[in-house]
């Protein structure tokens, strides 16, 4: 499966849109992005995933690039209770979840 | 939503006691189950891959004997640390799928903290 790349930390003001970067270069056509995200001291929760076009549900949207090689996820309007770890996964489908070291998102007020 | 659900959420006890997880898919089958241990502030890392009905897949590294991985039915999978020690204090996750059956993502528990004491 395909390495991601996500930044260490970010921060996002309370009611704004939240949007997290994933770098996926070297992303196979079979594999799926994945996006999960865990609150301190809780099992990681499944936010959204897809494979070429953009998806969007009642948690958020997520933009995969024309040729894949990095996605988005957008957290529309953010709040406190979005200050997780997020994870860029790229997995093909059926296969193991590898977990890197994600995002840190803090939302602030 | 697909609903895992984990027991305990907590356990401490005396090293050289062996401890028992279940994890439990509430409304779905499935398949395939995962364990996952996490050290504090470390991501996860997967210990097994457990499919109903067969022999569980460990990662490399982890001893099968220690961590014993039973999934009898669709709806349950089992992890026993056997002999727990200090070192094994961890976080353990589990997750299920319903396997490679349309485009179905992982769901996971709320975790077990296992102190060892």
């Amino acid at each position: 499966d395909a390495k991601t790349t996500q930044p260490t930390s970010m921060d996002c003001a309370e009611g704004r849109a939240a949007n997290l970067p994933c770098n996926h270069s070297t992303i196979s056509g079979n594999e799926y992005v994945y996006w999960y995200r865990q609150i301190h001291s809780q099992g990681p929760q499944y936010i959204i995933h897809g494979l070429k076009n953009n998806e969007t549900n009642e948690m958020a949207s997520l933009i995969i690039t024309e040729d894949r090689k990095s996605s988005t996820l957008i957290l529309p309007h953010a709040t406190l209770r979005d200050t997780a770890v997020y994870y860029c996964i790229a997995m093909e489908y059926g296969n193991k979840l590898v977990f890197g070291a994600g995002t840190i998102l803090r939302v602030k007020s | 939503g697909a609903v895992v659900s984990q027991h305990p959420s907590r356990v401490i006890c005396k090293s050289g006691t062996s401890v028992k997880i279940e994890c439990r898919s509430l409304d779905f089958q499935a398949t395939t189950m995962f364990w996952y241990r996490q050290f504090p502030k470390q991501s996860l890392m997967l210990m097994a891959t457990s499919n109903e009905g067969s022999k569980a897949t460990y990662e490399q590294g982890v001893e099968k004997d220690k961590f014993l991985i039973n999934h009898a039915s669709l709806t349950l999978s089992t992890l026993t640390v056997t002999s727990a020690h200090p070192e094994d204090s961890s976080f353990y996750i589990c997750s299920a799928s319903r396997g490679l059956i349309g485009n179905q993502p992982q769901h996971f528990g709320d975790g077990t903290r296992l102190s060892i004491l």
